[in-house]
């Protein structure tokens, strides 16, 4: 079956830092790969996502890249804001249900 | 702000209390979820609704109770939990059921905080 792995959290970094969160998957077919992120005290919002192998999905200047041949899809941002502190979400959607499939999430922590 | 709307935001409830929750969405959506999220563990998908009828329902006990009267409205209702039943219940919404459409993006409520004493 689908299944996600990210890394454990909470990742802690100073604002400016470069933020990588770790996804691997495991998928039946060719997923579409998505990151989501939940702010405290709200749902999740849909950050950015990528369809096929090689596509960068990119948004708010975080960028995840559909790497097929590792079967990842990790999240980097060059400079993180306060803002930024947050619980992202990776997930996948393949087979012939396209409802989501999600990670645990991890917890970003940006300290000023 | 979402366009999707859950009440109550909290909920404390005994293992005999019988509650519901409640999810609208503004979007004119014809798909939604029910997700748990349990700290430490992935989005657990509970049930999809699609056009108002289930398509979905991944071995939930059978003290949750769905329930979708139109495309606008879905209910979690609650009777007899455990306490390993506490966590933030989440709905969403979409366009479509996802993978029919172009847009494959769901949309989530800010979620209910469920205490179960």
């Amino acid at each position: 079956g689908n299944s996600v792995t990210q890394m454990e959290g909470p990742v802690t970094l100073s604002e400016e830092a470069f933020l990588t969160i770790n996804c691997t998957y495991t998928a039946t077919g060719y997923p579409s790969l998505f990151w989501y992120v939940q702010y405290p005290g709200e749902g999740l919002q849909l950050l950015l996502k990528a369809t096929k192998a090689d596509d960068k999905g990119s948004n708010k200047g975080f960028e995840a890249t559909y790497r097929k041949e590792t079967t990842s899809f990790h999240l980097e941002k060059g400079s993180v804001q306060v803002s930024d502190s947050a619980v992202y979400f990776c997930a996948l959607a393949s087979g012939g249900s396209y409802i989501p499939t999600f990670g645990r999430g991890t917890s970003l922590i940006v300290h000023p | 702000e979402t366009g999707v709307t859950q009440t109550p935001r909290h909920l404390v409830m005994g293992m005999t209390n019988k509650k519901s929750l409640k999810c609208e969405q503004h979007l004119g959506h014809n798909a939604m979820y029910w997700y748990k999220q349990s700290a430490k563990k992935p989005l657990e998908l509970m049930f999809v609704y699609s056009l108002e009828e289930r398509v979905e329902n991944n071995s939930v006990p059978s003290r949750f109770s769905p329930e979708c009267p139109n495309s606008s409205h879905l209910f979690l209702h609650l009777h007899t939990l455990q306490p390993e039943d506490s966590a933030l219940y989440l709905c969403a919404s979409s366009q479509v059921l996802l993978g029919r459409g172009t847009d494959e993006k769901l949309f989530f409520g800010s979620g209910t905080q469920l205490s179960v004493l």
